[in-house]
C-alpha cells in the first residue's frame, strides 16, 4: 500500500533558483522519515532521517523540516545547482518498515 | 570499505527458472532488506531482517524467498520467475531497526523475465 506521496512529480528550475517540494504521508504510527537523494544509474543515498514533529535538518545548501502533527515534511534547496539534479525520495519509517513515495524528480539547468 | 554489494548487476530469466539474487555487506548491519522499482511505483519492501536468523515479510512477498544466516548475508530466492517479476531490485541495510538510521543501498540488479 503506497501510502506516502510526494509532489510534484517533476521540477525543471534554473540554475541559482531555489525550490523545494513535499512529501505527505499518514500522521499515525510515525517512528521517522526519511529523505534520499537518486542519482540516474546510482544508488538512493541517505540525506536526512527526522523523528520528531518540527524537526529541522540541513546538509549544505539542502534541508528539510518535518510536521508528524499534520503529516508532511519539505525539503528545500537553495542556489540549485546543475549537480542537485536528481530524484528526491522520502520514505515514512513505522519500525520495522518503509513505505516510500514515488520521488520528486529535479532538473536543474544550466 | 565496500558497503553494499549487489550481484548480479543484469540478469535474464525465462518464466519458471530461479535464480538468487546475492547481497552482502560488510557495516555489520543488523538491518537488510530487499526492494523493487518498478516505473510509476515507489520502492516496494519484499522482505527484511532483523538479524541472523530473523525475517519477515514486507509489502509484495509473494514469489521471493530469504534467508538470514549470517550478518553479512542476505540473498533473495526467486522460486519461478513470472514475467510479473521483472524489475529493479535493491538491497539495503541499515546499522539498526529502522528508525533513526537511514539505509545504505546496493548498486540493483535489473531483472527481466521472458
Amino acid at each position: 500500500i503506497l501510502n506516502v506521496e510526494q509532489s510534484p512529480q517533476s521540477l525543471h528550475v534554473q540554475e541559482g533558483d531555489s525550490t523545494n517540494f513535499t512529501c505527505s504521508f499518514p500522521s499515525s504510527n510515525f517512528y521517522a522519515l526519511h529523505w534520499y537523494r537518486w542519482e540516474t544509474a546510482k544508488s538512493p543515498e541517505a540525506l536526512f532521517v527526522m523523528t520528531l514533529n518540527g524537526d529541522e535538518k540541513k546538509k549544505g545548501r539542502i534541508s528539510a523540516t518535518l510536521n508528524t502533527k499534520e503529516g508532511y515534511s519539505y525539503l528545500y534547496i537553495k542556489g540549485s545547482q546543475p549537480e542537485d539534479s536528481a530524484t528526491y525520495l522520502c520514505a515514512r519509517n513505522t519500525g520495522n518498515q518503509f513505505y516510500f513515495g514515488t520521488g520528486t524528480s529535479l532538473t536543474v539547468i544550466p | 570499505n565496500a558497503g553494499v554489494t549487489q550481484t548480479p548487476k543484469f540478469q535474464v530469466l525465462k518464466t519458471g527458472q530461479s535464480m538468487t539474487l546475492q547481497c552482502a555487506q560488510d557495516m555489520n548491519h543488523e538491518y537488510m532488506s530487499w526492494y523493487r522499482q518498478d516505473p510509476g511505483m515507489g520502492l516496494r519492501l519484499i522482505h527484511y531482517s532483523v538479524g541472523a536468523g530473523i525475517t519477515d515479510q514486507g509489502e509484495v512477498p509473494n514469489g521471493y524467498n530469504v534467508s538470514r544466516s549470517t550478518t553479512e548475508d542476505f540473498p533473495l530466492r526467486l522460486l519461478s520467475a513470472a514475467p510479473s517479476q521483472t524489475s529493479v531490485y535493491f538491497c539495503a541495510s541499515s546499522q539498526f531497526t529502522g528508525t533513526a538510521y537511514g539505509y545504505t543501498f546496493g548498486s540493483g540488479t535489473r531483472l527481466t523475465v521472458v
